[in-house]
């Protein structure tokens, strides 16, 4: 059973950089699939991020590209999230979830972290 | 790049059947068949109830079904129940100027 679990802190201070960690368990990352992170700031919908496939292709959602590096670990089985100069509208659930197409990226996802709370304050 | 359009709220009584509609551009649900649609509690992760626009995934109700026609999805379900109350997010695969996912603005399911 593939699960997925994303850790970091839950306070960072605005103008810092957001890094998050989602650790892959009962499959192993380099073995073809896209993953992918996905946020809502509270009360309302859902974001998308961006995806990565080993370290070869790295999509973004234009909107965040500035900002944004997704980045992955194989020997750890882990990928990485970190978003720079972040400000209170960054302020959100993360997720970490796999693209259920096996080498190819069709933005569906089956297996999703829990989530965490990542509130930007002073 | 917009949100995909959805009903900010569907209600319906036990037993009946409700649609959520979910509507987008030719860039995204009426170019691919690459949509999705998510089940998402309070407090918790989304969930997986659709993909490529009609087919259910493993464990999943068959009371949930998925449809498209041209820029328009749709999710139905049918035979409602207390459970099913909660948020739906509709997804697309988008290659609007760069590859990118799109999600929908989220309808809220009220079981009346």
């Amino acid at each position: 059973q593939v699960q997925l679990q994303e850790s970091g802190p839950g306070l960072v201070k605005p103008s810092e950089t957001l890094s998050l960690t989602c650790t892959v368990s009962g499959y192993s990352i380099s073995s073809g699939y896209y993953w992918g992170w996905i946020r809502q700031p509270p009360g309302k919908g859902l974001e998308w991020i961006g995806s990565i496939y080993y370290s070869e292709n790295i999509y973004y959602n234009p909107s965040l590209k500035s900002r944004v590096t997704i980045s992955v670990d194989t020997s750890k089985n882990q990928f990485s999230l970190k978003l720079r100069s972040v400000t209170a509208a960054d302020t959100a659930v993360y997720y970490c979830a796999r693209d259920m197409r096996w080498g190819m990226p069709t933005m569906e996802f089956d297996y999703w972290g829990q989530g965490t709370l990542v509130t930007v304050s002073s | 790049q917009s949100a995909l359009t959805q009903p900010a709220s569907v209600s319906g009584s036990p037993g009946q059947s409700i649609t959520i509609s979910c509507t987008g551009t030719s860039s995204d649900v009426g170019g691919y068949n690459y949509v999705s649609w998510y089940q998402q509690h309070p407090g918790k992760a989304p969930k997986l109830m659709i993909y490529d626009a009609v087919y259910r995934p493993s464990g999943v109700s068959n009371r949930f079904s998925g449809s498209k026609s041209g820029n328009t999805a749709s999710l139905t379900i049918s035979g409602l129940q207390a459970e099913d109350e909660a948020d739906y997010y509709c997804s697309s695969y988008t290659s609007s100027s760069t590859l990118k996912d799109v999600f929908g603005t989220g309808t809220k399911v009220t079981v009346l």
